[in-house]
């Protein structure tokens, strides 16, 4: 199958801080990309949705100003939780689609966030 | 009523035991269903991604939809402790996928 990669797999912040995720398709062009959002024990859920050149499409509930998500090739896609708080701490996984709305997702390994 | 519902479990079993995994759902614009492994703080693993109702066997997978009642199952045949995870269903129609909350399952050697 396709590869996704996400970086930083983990990352510790002082709240108050930024943080930056990268996901990258690495063997084919991602023309949607979705972040999800995880905590313990609990499924993903879907906090946005991007498309290469286009403004992202966040799900109800989600700040867009807090989770920035810049979507600026078809191979990477980045979500920049902004002025972090203990509460922001979570699993964040991301994952990437390439053509028709039939084909699968893939994913990437996720990035656990602790904001202390 | 959710979109989607799964027994999150645990569901604990011997190895060698067949496993059965399933979803339920409720908008029947979902065409393309699939299932998902996922380690402990890892990402999802696609393991099984069906368009018909029926059955597609995989290795010791197979995935089985049955679109008139709403409903999905994974069987794993011959189970190993390889296979503890939690798995995840997922659907869509013309939108993002929607998950199922995930069933965790240990298999005991």
């Amino acid at each position: 199958g396709a590869v996704v990669s996400q970086h930083p797999s983990w990352v510790i912040c002082k709240s108050g801080t930024s943080v930056k995720i990268e996901c990258r398709s690495l063997d084919f062009q991602a023309t949607t990309m979705f972040w999800y959002r995880q905590f313990p024990k609990q499924s993903l859920m879907l906090m946005a949705t991007s498309n290469e050149g286009s403004k992202a499409t966040y799900e109800q509930g989600v700040e867009k100003d807090k989770f920035l998500i810049n979507h600026a090739s078809l191979t990477l896609s980045t979500l920049t939780v902004t002025s972090a708080h203990p509460e922001d701490s979570s699993f964040y996984i991301c994952s990437a689609t390439y053509g028709a709305v039939n084909t699968e997702a893939f994913f990437g390994q996720g990035t656990r966030l602790t904001v202390v | 009523q959710k979109e989607v519902e799964q027994d999150p479990g645990p569901l604990s079993v011997p190895e060698g035991a067949i496993v059965s995994l399933n979803c339920t759902y409720s908008n029947s614009a979902f065409q393309y269903f699939m299932w998902y492994r996922q380690y402990s703080r890892k990402g999802p693993e696609l393991l099984m991604y069906t368009y018909s109702s029926g059955n597609k066997e995989d290795g010791r997978f197979t995935a089985q939809v049955d679109k008139s009642s709403k409903y999905i199952s994974l069987f794993i045949r011959d189970s190993q402790p390889s296979d503890s995870a939690t798995y995840l269903c997922a659907m869509k129609g013309n939108t993002p996928l929607v998950f199922g909350k995930g069933t965790r399952l240990s298999v005991i050697a």
